[in-house]
């Protein structure tokens, strides 16, 4: 039982140069997340999927793109990276329950130079 | 406002004491309240969640929870050299099932 895991690890771009960060879980979750962290702030959430088929944009959507390809899979995507996406990248899942606990990825350190 | 808001600290506690921490939320209709731990360059992990007003007690940590007052803390007792770390607190809010997280107290506990 790997629970959410992430690939890539770390990732280095150039600006404009795309790539999609890739997450899974094996804990039959109904709902995934994509957030960013930055130095000295929270996490922010970039889109969600509250269900397979469902995805919604989060409070810093813009310059990403989302598919929930299947129960276990949601991917993220940076069509054309700039250095502002520079950033920790965690995806998380939850069952949909009332409490909604969620269940964090290791993570994707990506740089933009 | 931000929606939750936390004292980014450093909180400096000696090995041993009570450590405090505090969070303050604005929506009224917030259903449920979590506390993650992170440890530097790791994800963050579950420890806490609460939802009716009171405390809720698991081992050395206790969540309390007003919602009068828009209040939740997390209190750890007996704290340990391995309690040093970030703490999120996090917010379900009366809509969607998107949580809202605050920016994280650092704490640091002293030998």
């Amino acid at each position: 039982n790997a629970g959410v895991t992430q690939t890539p690890k770390f990732q280095v771009l150039k600006t404009g140069q795309s790539m999609t960060l890739q997450c899974a879980q094996d804990m039959n979750h109904n709902s995934m997340y994509w957030y960013r962290q930055d130095p000295g702030m929270g996490l922010r959430l970039i889109y969600y999927s509250a269900s397979e088929g469902t995805t919604d944009k989060g409070e810093v959507p813009n310059g990403y793109n989302v598919s929930r390809l299947n129960k276990r899979e949601f991917s993220l995507r940076l069509e054309s990276a700039a250095p502002s996406q520079t950033s920790v990248y965690f995806c998380a899942s939850s069952v949909t329950s009332p409490y909604n606990e969620q269940f964090f990825g290791p993570g994707t350190r990506l740089t933009v130079l | 406002q931000k929606e939750v808001e936390q004292n980014s600290g450093p909180l400096s506690v000696p090995e041993g004491a009570i450590a405090s921490l505090n969070c303050t939320y604005s929506d009224r209709g917030s259903q449920s309240f979590f506390w993650y731990r992170q440890y530097s360059g790791k994800s963050p992990e579950l420890i806490m969640f609460i939802y009716s007003n009171g405390d809720k007690e698991d081992g050395r940590f206790t969540a309390q929870l007003n919602k009068a007052s828009q209040y939740v803390s997390l209190l750890i007792r007996d704290s340990q050299p391995s309690d040093s770390a970030t703490y999120l607190c996090a917010v379900k809010g009366s809509s969607a099932s998107k949580i809202i997280f605050g920016s994280g107290t650092r704490l640091s506990i002293r030998p």
